[in-house]
C-alpha cells in the first residue's frame, strides 16, 4: 500500500511570512510527484508535477523540490499573502496513473 | 467552460435508490478518474477509465458501484441501493495521458452527494 504524508496538519502565518511544508511517500517504485492547490468550495487546482530526482519547480512565489532517493518533497511560499490560503496537496500514483493523495497541510494567511 | 464538468452539483436521494453522477472530461482528454472525499476524510481514488475500458477499479466498493466511460458522452458513476454511508463529495479529474502518472489532472467542482 502506497502511503503519502504530509505535515504539518495545518499551519497559521502572518501575511509577508515565507513557509514551507512536506511530503514524504515510498521511494520504491517512483513515477512522479504532484502538488495540488484546494481552496474552499473550489476544486482541486495543479501546482505542480515532478518526475526527476532534483527536480526544482516555481510558479510565482510557490517552488518545490524533489527528493526520490529519500522520498520527500518540499513546497516553499515565499512572502506569503491571504489568497494563499488553501489547503495544499500531494499526491504519487503508483504503477498506473491513479493519485494517492496525502491528507493535506491547511495554510492559513492572516493580514 | 473548457474544463471538467461535473453535475449534479448537489444530488439528495433517499435510501436504497440510485444515484447517477455525471463527469465530461476536458477536451481532448481521453482519461477520467472519479475520487471521493467522505466527511472528515481526504481524497481516496476510486476508479480510472479511458474510453470504454476500466484501467483501474481497485478503490471501488465491492457491490453497489459502477463506472463507465462510453464511446460518446460523459463518464458516469452509479451507485445503486444507495446508504447512508455513501454521502460524500464525488470528484472527477480527466488528463491527456495516463500510464505514468507524469500529466497533471484537472478536476471538476465536485457532485455532493446526501442521503436522506
Amino acid at each position: 500500500i502506497l502511503n503519502v504524508e504530509q505535515s504539518p496538519q495545518s499551519l497559521h502565518v502572518q501575511e509577508g511570512d515565507s513557509t514551507n511544508f512536506t511530503c514524504s511517500f515510498p521511494s520504491s517504485n517512483f513515477y512522479a510527484l504532484h502538488w495540488y492547490r484546494w481552496e474552499t468550495a473550489k476544486s482541486p487546482e495543479a501546482l505542480f508535477v515532478m518526475t526527476l530526482n532534483g527536480d526544482e519547480k516555481k510558479k510565482g512565489r510557490i517552488s518545490a523540490t524533489l527528493n526520490t532517493k529519500e522520498g520527500y518533497s518540499y513546497l516553499y511560499i515565499k512572502g506569503s499573502q491571504p489568497e494563499d490560503s488553501a489547503t495544499y496537496l500531494c499526491a504519487s500514483p503508483p504503477h498506473t496513473g491513479k493519485l494517492i493523495f496525502g491528507q493535506g497541510t491547511t495554510l492559513q494567511v492572516k493580514p | 467552460n473548457a474544463g471538467v464538468m461535473q453535475n449534479p452539483r448537489h444530488l439528495v436521494r433517499r435510501r436504497g435508490q440510485e444515484a447517477r453522477l455525471r463527469c465530461s472530461p476536458m477536451k481532448g482528454h481521453s482519461h477520467v478518474y472519479w475520487y471521493r472525499q467522505l466527511p472528515e476524510e481526504g481524497l481516496k481514488f476510486m476508479v480510472y477509465l479511458q474510453k470504454e475500458n476500466i484501467i483501474d477499479e481497485s478503490g471501488m466498493p465491492k457491490e453497489r458501484f459502477s463506472a463507465e466511460f462510453p464511446k460518446e458522452g460523459p463518464s458516469i458513476l452509479r451507485i445503486q441501493q444507495v446508504v447512508r454511508g455513501d454521502s460524500a463529495a464525488y470528484f472527477c479529474a480527466s488528463s491527456l495521458s495516463g500510464p505514468l502518472g507524469n500529466q497533471p489532472q484537472h478536476f471538476g467542482d465536485g457532485t455532493r452527494l446526501s442521503i436522506l
